[in-house]
């Protein structure tokens, strides 16, 4: 079965920098478009960034743009979010999460999440 | 940036009952528009795609209508385990954006 796994989170200190991986099993890796989202604590859900399945084109929100990367290894099966200078804002649990079908932007299935806390 | 508005921002039923959520949008959405349930400590979970077809493995108690701006999901006869928190999600346009929720909690 199709299985998200997500990695990476912890503490930072505001401007600091992480990384987060969503290690996928259980479907076409290259052949599926991926997504990362959040979820502040206590609050609801803000699409963060996309990749294409090639890697060819990425989406930002505006809050992440120029801060965050995302990025993907095909020969590992492997979505990551490379967070830099972050903010307490930036606070939540970070999901990954698969094209619902290839080409179309709806979230299927999530990860677990890994929560990232920004704070001195 | 489309919004999302969703309503009520709770509802309060008892199981056996029908539970009608309502989405609406700032600008048409044509029916590109999911929605999905999350439970406490979990992830989200999709439910309908494209406004009104059911995900793998959804029970038929779970529909989806609407086009253009105005979109429902309705649970025909809640079960227990259908009280969570339910968000819609739009795909028309970037940014992809969700709506703020509806709690959907036991009278």
């Amino acid at each position: 079965q199709v299985q998200l796994v997500e990695s990476g989170g912890g503490v930072v200190q505001p401007g600091g920098s992480l990384r987060l991986s969503c290690a996928a099993s259980g479907f076409t890796f290259s052949r599926c478009g991926m997504h990362w989202v959040r979820q502040a604590p206590g609050k609801g859900l803000e699409w963060v960034t996309t990749i294409w399945s090639d890697g060819s084109n990425q989406k930002y929100a505006d809050s992440v743009r120029g801060r965050f990367t995302i990025s993907r290894d095909t020969s590992r099966n492997t979505l990551y979010l490379q967070m830099n200078s972050l903010r307490p804002e930036d606070t939540a649990v970070y999901y990954c999460a698969k094209q619902g079908q290839p080409g179309i932007n709806w979230f299927d299935p999530w990860g677990q999440g890994t929560l990232v806390t920004v704070s001195s | 940036e489309i919004v999302l508005t969703q309503s009520p921002a709770t509802l309060s039923l008892s199981p056996g009952e029908r539970a009608t959520l309502s989405c609406r949008a700032s600008q048409s959405v044509s029916n590109y528009l999911a929605w999905y349930q999350q439970k406490p400590g979990q992830a989200p979970r999709v439910l309908i795609y494209d406004a009104s077809n059911r995900a793998t493995d959804i029970p038929a108690r779970f529909s989806g209508s609407g086009s253009g701006t105005d979109f429902t999901l309705t649970i025909s006869s809640l079960e227990p385990e259908d009280f969570a928190l339910y968000y819609c999600q739009q795909r028309y346009n970037w940014p992809i954006t969700f709506g703020q929720g509806t709690r959907l909690e036991i009278k």
